[in-house]
């Protein structure tokens, strides 16, 4: 399958900072990117969709001024945690699918933040 | 109604069990079907396509019922290396909807 890379792969920061968290497709193009977030037990929830060269689009209750996506390039997407606060903590998931009909998605091995 | 709904389990199943997974979607002009693995504190990783027809890999069997709207998972022989959650992902144009995953747990 396609690689998609995330980085950092875990962060820890204080209340009030602004997190940056970058996804990449490695070996392919892709114009859509997709961004989760995950907590304890519960099932990954999408939080926006990021388009190449345009605007993010946020899912009903994700602020996108506290998440700020960017999609700069075909294989680069940036999620940015404005002012982080402990119930930002969480498991932060990307994914982009390869141009082939079937839209799998493959993801990225995801980003823990600890927000103190 | 939760657009993909499954069974959250446990399933606690021995080594060689077979067992079987179901899932249902809401909408009726969804397009593409998955089933991903998510082991513990890691991301989903794609099992398999479900394809109209049907489809198998190895132990592991697939079914997509349209008219009934249900999608379904078979794992024959099951291994320790099983144990995980299983995530069934619906494709409507190109929005990615997850059920809540079932969590297996095959015991020695």
């Amino acid at each position: 399958g396609a690689v998609v890379s995330q980085h950092p792969s875990w962060v820890i920061c204080k209340s009030g900072t602004s997190v940056k968290i970058e996804c990449r497709s490695l070996d392919f193009q892709a114009t859509t990117m997709f961004w989760y977030r995950q907590f304890p037990k519960q099932s990954l929830m999408l939080m926006a969709t990021s388009n190449e060269g345009s605007k993010a689009t946020y899912e009903q209750g994700v602020e996108k001024d506290k998440f700020l996506i960017n999609h700069a390039s075909l294989t680069l997407s940036t999620l940015t945690v404005t002012s982080a606060h402990p119930e930002d903590s969480s498991f932060y998931i990307c994914s982009a699918g390869t141009p082939s009909g079937y839209n799998e998605q493959f993801f990225g091995p995801g980003t823990r933040l600890t927000v103190l | 109604r939760k657009e993909v709904e499954q069974d959250p389990g446990p399933f606690n199943v021995p080594e060689g069990a077979t067992v079987a997974f179901n899932c249902t979607y809401s909408n009726s002009a969804s397009q593409s079907f998955f089933w991903y693995r998510q082991d513990c504190r890691k991301e989903p990783k794609l099992l398999m396509s479900v394809y109209s027809s049907g489809n198998e890999d190895g132990r592991f069997t697939a079914q997509l019922n349209r008219a009934s709207q249900y999608i379904s998972l078979l794992i024959r022989d099951s291994k320790l290396s099983d144990s995980a959650t299983y995530l069934c992902v619906v494709n409507d144009n190109n929005d990615m909807r997850f059920g809540a995953g079932t969590r297996l747990t095959v015991k020695p």
